[in-house]
């Protein structure tokens, strides 16, 4: 069993749609939980961080973690063409760290 | 500007020449870890290091070995490549090593896209 586990994809939503991307986990040792953006080619960049259960907000982006059920969320408002790419999950525990192997996501125009 | 550095950015070897992937940072920061990332598995963690001279095991550090004698640098070793090792590899670094298990904001480096034949 994967440590981190997210469906692949690909994730379609037409432009200014909501996308929600989720993600589960199997460490309950896990404590932080981050969300990064891999657009094709290049390396992952950072989207949010979260360490509390409950939501985190930040512009268009909402990150959502629930601890009982060892889950997180990525939701995306008002998505762009420019959002399309590969989203990431990843947690860790203490030194350690594991990724899902990512969520495709396109937005159409 | 700050960033993390990775070279070469691509390598073709054949199995068993030793090679080296230098990964350096210019943020001072402590810890360091190196990834590799192929298809369907998403990022694997290889080794970390929470600061100069303390190294340890990630997921899959078979066939790999780092060593961090300057802060700045995390360089990753292959002693003996072989094609199993054919990845794309990332060095990713953060200004400290997790505390009470919370952890700061990985940066990564470019990528290094290593061929083994």
């Amino acid at each position: 069993q994967k440590e981190v586990e997210q469906n692949s994809g690909p994730l379609s939503v037409p432009e200014g749609a909501i996308a929600s991307l989720n993600c589960t986990y199997s460490d309950r040792g896990s404590q932080s939980f981050f969300w990064y953006r891999q657009y094709s080619g290049k390396s992952p960049e950072l989207i949010m961080s979260i360490y509390s259960n409950g939501d985190k907000e930040d512009g268009r982006f909402t990150a959502q973690l629930n601890k009982a059920s060892q889950y997180v969320s990525l939701l995306i408002r008002d998505s762009q063409p420019s959002d399309s790419a590969t989203y990431l999950c990843a947690g860790n525990n203490f030194n350690k760290f594991y990724f899902g192997s990512g969520t495709k996501l396109n937005v159409k125009p | 500007e700050a960033q993390v550095t990775q070279n070469p950015r691509y390598l073709i070897t054949v199995t068993g020449k030793k090679l080296t992937v230098t990964c350096s940072q210019n943020m001072n920061h402590e810890y360091m870890s190196w990834y590799r990332q192929d298809p369907g598995l998403g990022l694997r963690q290889i080794y970390y290091s929470m600061n100069v001279e303390v190294t340890d095991k990630g997921d899959v550090p078979e066939g790999y070995k780092v060593s961090r004698k300057e802060k700045r640098n995390f360089p990753l070793i292959l002693e003996s490549p072989s094609p199993n090792q054919t990845s794309l590899y990332f060095c990713a670094s953060s200004s400290r090593a997790p505390a009470g298990g919370l952890s700061d904001t990985q940066y990564f480096g470019p990528g290094t896209r290593l061929t083994v034949l």
